[in-house]
């Protein structure tokens, strides 16, 4: 089965500095990994995802991950934050991707929180 | 435009009752789902429709129960109501390879 493990609930950081978001997920076959961004009353929006081919993912609003397959990983991170980057930030892996029986694990969240 | 809404925003509620959420996308996606999100903001899927087929059933209490007059529209019955019910429900939507698209979500409180 598969499984997303985000360790920290919540991460603080000043502005302008850089933040990294920890993702480790657990899957038996093939895995696809992604990263949603749910802002206050709000619901998630894509900012970047894994399928194939490079480990170095860019996503939207400066965000990047890196797949790493032997850590079982897929780190977020930004080299410098906004107060408007503060968010809930959740990490998610499917075993296929595309087709109606597709459906996303998510882990349970990491809050950004920005300070000026 | 929203690509995918959701009615009511908030739900104030009684245990026992029976209350309805709706959910439209203008997408033109064939897949809805929808999605529970609890006090701790541990997000599971629910059940998932193509095309108004079931596709995805995920355990969910019989006392919720899907409906999908067409394939813009899923909606979420739930009877009976309990406090454990309470929670933020999210529809969304998507085709083939595209990532999800996800509501502003539907706070339910049961009291």
């Amino acid at each position: 089965a598969q499984s997303v493990t985000q360790l920290d609930s919540q991460v603080p950081v000043f502005e302008e500095a850089p933040v990294e978001l920890r993702c480790n997920y657990s899957s038996s076959v093939s895995v696809y990994l992604f990263w949603y961004v749910q802002y206050p009353n709000q619901g998630l929006q894509l900012l970047l995802k894994y399928l194939s081919g490079s480990t170095l993912v860019k996503g939207i609003n400066g965000f990047e991950a890196e797949f790493n397959k032997s850590q079982t990983s897929f780190h977020l991170r930004k080299p410098s934050v906004h107060i408007s980057d503060t968010a809930e930030y959740f990490c998610a892996v499917s075993d296929t991707y595309g087709g109606a029986t597709n459906k996303l694990i998510f882990g349970t969240g990491t809050l950004l929180a920005v300070q000026p | 435009d929203t690509a995918v809404s959701q009615t009511p925003k908030y739900l104030v509620t009684q245990m026992g009752n029976d209350k309805s959420i709706k959910c439209e996308q203008n997408l033109g996606h064939d897949t809805m789902y929808w999605y529970k999100q609890d006090s701790k903001k541990f997000l599971k899927i629910m059940f998932s429709y193509n095309n108004k087929e079931l596709i995805i059933n995920e355990t969910v209490p019989n006392r919720f129960s899907p409906k999908s007059p067409d394939k813009a529209h899923l909606n979420l019955h739930i009877n009976s109501l309990e406090l454990g019910d309470s929670a933020v429900y999210f529809c969304a939507s998507k085709a083939g390879d595209s990532p999800l698209h996800f509501g502003n979500g539907t706070r339910l409180t049961v009291t």
